[in-house]
């Protein structure tokens, strides 16, 4: 099954600074979403970008998408210890079956403070 | 307004024996799936359904059962728990799939021994 891939597997950076991770996957979609994972806790859905947008913001969160790369990237601006936490990309077949979700394998992203 | 509740939050179970993990959610969406999350691969899809008496394999179905008998109900169950089961099991929800957000339970840490 398709599958997107984080990158980097891993990242710390400084509380402030601006944390960006990437997404590859390998067919067709119709969406991309990014998620995020506290330590020990369930997946929270950050944003959806469908297949005809290029770029998608929410509050501190930009994401943008490029199909013929088949690539997304998740940037967060003036980074927060509380963003500490595991970020997934996630992608739906664009062939119309209701197949789920596939998930990538995830970024850790950790905030020092 | 509860969400995904997932019961419970942790078992431990002997090689052989047989369990359901529940999943229920009160926002009457169509789609449920059940994920397993293991160290370095990402979520995996178990079994999922589009609706009540429908239910589907993922990419990882063997030793599992589901059904679908009601919309807020989609439990899963092992037929004989396997040492190669012990994962974190997480239960999602959506309006649609794919192209809407999918809401996640907080997981169920099963240990097989």
């Amino acid at each position: 099954s398709q599958q997107g891939e984080e990158d980097p597997q891993a990242l710390s950076i400084q509380e402030g600074e601006n944390a960006t991770m990437n997404c590859s996957y390998k067919t067709s979609i119709n969406n991309l979403q990014w998620y995020r994972q506290n330590s020990g806790r369930g997946l929270v859905h950050l944003i959806l970008i469908r297949s005809n947008e290029r770029e998608k913001h929410s509050g501190r969160l930009r994401v943008t998408l490029d199909t013929s790369k088949k690539s997304s990237s998740l940037l967060i601006t003036a980074s927060r210890a509380a963003d500490t936490a595991s970020y997934f990309c996630a992608t739906d077949g664009s062939g119309g079956g209701a197949d789920g979700l596939t998930f990538g394998k995830g970024t850790h992203l950790i905030i020092q403070p | 307004n509860a969400g995904v509740t997932q019961t419970p939050k942790f078992q431990v179970l002997k090689t052989g024996q047989s369990m359901t993990l529940q999943c229920a959610q009160d926002m009457n969406h169509e789609y449920m799936s059940w994920y397993r999350q293991d160290p370095g691969m990402g979520l995996r899809l178990i079994h999922y359904s589009v609706g009540a008496g429908i239910t589907d394999q993922g990419e990882v179905p063997n030793g599992y059962n589901v059904s679908r008998s009601t919309t807020e109900d989609f439990p899963l169950r092992l037929l004989s728990a396997a040492p190669s089961q012990t994962s974190v099991y997480f239960c999602a929800s959506s309006l649609s799939w794919g192209n809407t957000e999918a809401f996640f339970g907080q997981g169920t840490r099963l240990t097989v021994v």
